[in-house]
This record gives C-alpha cells, sequence and structure tokens, in this order.
C-alpha cells in the first residue's frame, strides 16, 4: 500500500516549452506532497511543499512563477517546469507524507527530465 | 532551517567489513531519523527509522542510533554486500508541522567483492 504513481518517468522537450509532472496517491488520500529536484550526483534539495487545496510553500531561491505546483484533490498534485531551459536538465522526484497509524514518507518512481 | 551534514561522502569496504555513516542535524526540536538508499536513476528506499524516545533500532544487518544531546544519528551496516553498494542519505524531520525533510549530501557507498 501507499503507492505514488509519477509521470512520465522520463521526457525530453525543447527549450522554451513547459513540461507537466504528475504525481498520483493511489491507494490514500495525499494531504501534503513534497518535491524535490536532484542533479547527478546530488542530494535530494527540496523545492517546495504542496497542501491540498492550498497554495504550495516554496523553499528560498526556488522560483514559484517557473515551477508552477497545484494540488487540487487529495490524490494528485502536478509540477508544471515552465519555459524550461537546459539548466532545468534534472530528475524531479515528489514525495507524500504518511499519516496513517504510522508516520513515513512514500515516493514517486522520479521523472528525469532533459531540455535540448 | 534544519542544517544536514552527513559523513563520509564516500566509503569503500571490502565485503562482509562494517560500514558506518554519520547525521548531524541542527534543529532539536526534530524527532524523526530515517535512513534511505538510493540506487541511481531510482527513488530513495526507506530501510531504516528511529524515532526520537529511543535510543537505537536494528533490523537485520542494519541498525541506526541516535544521540539527540550531540544532535546525531548514524547508520551502521554489518556483513557488507555487494548489494549495499548504493548512496545512502539521512533526512532528520520534525514529525508535525510541514514534516519537510531535508537531506543530508548523501554518502556513496562502495562494496569491494
Amino acid at each position: 500500500g501507499a503507492v505514488v504513481s509519477q509521470h512520465p518517468s522520463w521526457v525530453i522537450c525543447k527549450s522554451g516549452t513547459s513540461v507537466k509532472i504528475e504525481c498520483r496517491s493511489l491507494d490514500f488520500q495525499a494531504t501534503t506532497m513534497f518535491w524535490y529536484r536532484q542533479f547527478p550526483k546530488q542530494s535530494l534539495m527540496l523545492m517546495a511543499t504542496s497542501n491540498e487545496g492550498s497554495k504550495a510553500t516554496y523553499e528560498q531561491g526556488v522560483e514559484k512563477d517557473k515551477f508552477l505546483i497545484n494540488h487540487a484533490s487529495l490524490t494528485l498534485s502536478t509540477l508544471t517546469v515552465t519555459s524550461a531551459h537546459p539548466e532545468d536538465s534534472s530528475f524531479y522526484i515528489c514525495s507524500a507524507r504518511l499519516d496513517r497509524g504510522f508516520y513515513g514518507y512514500t515516493f514517486g518512481s522520479g521523472t528525469r527530465l532533459t531540455v535540448v | 532551517g534544519e542544517n544536514v551534514e552527513q559523513h563520509p561522502s564516500t566509503l569503500s569496504v571490502q565485503e562482509g567489513d562494517s560500514a558506518v555513516i554519520k547525521c548531524t542535524y541542527s534543529d532539536s526540536a526534530s524527532n524523526y531519523f530515517p535512513w534511505y538508499k538510493q540506487e541511481l536513476g531510482k527513488r530513495p528506499q526507506l530501510i531504516i527509522d528511529i524515532r526520537s524516545n529511543v535510543g537505537e533500532k536494528k533490523d537485520q544487518r542494519i541498525a541506526v542510533t541516535l544521540n539527540k544531546t550531540a544532535k546525531h544519528f548514524s547508520l551502521h551496516i554489518t556483513e557488507t554486500q555487494p548489494e549495499d553498494s548504493a548512496v545512502y542519505f539521512c533526512a532528520p524531520s520534525l514529525k508535525g508541522g510541514t514534516g519537510k525533510l531535508i537531506f543530508g549530501q548523501g554518502t556513496t557507498l562502495q562494496v569491494k567483492p
């Protein structure tokens, strides 16, 4: 149980276009979703925290107008990279917090974004 | 905010030896201390976690020890195997509030056969 499905697993897009990444909780309601970015050989860097029905909270240095996060339902959170540039190429991964009698987190499988 | 430091950044051991990775954090309010294993291109996998009311937890070859006074916790892997080779991350957090995980820099463990 507690599976987060993330799509697409990889995407190549042209510079200047937008890309949407979806994370869907399959068997639970994800009230809180976290979005991370991971560059090669680096750690996971938290980009933002999204709560269902409210605006996302962005970490310092993350452009909220470039990385649009929508968490309109308890089972779906999306990250849209707008006007993508080659430096946005990275591994993006979502994570939902679990609070169902035990505490922990479940991660999506990640999206490899390449901007050409 | 939480400042997390992880050491060492790389660790190479012979198969069968033990490996220890240490994580130091700054927020004394942190009360949840997980360790994740990440293989190349894949999602992090929880391998063990500990809560603040416990000093040590063991699961077969893996153990975690916590020193809340000194604000550090460590991952111990005994009888290492080649399949333990991966990047390991600590991510202390506060249950309640935002609950966000702030990851350490990671430790690349290489187990030589």
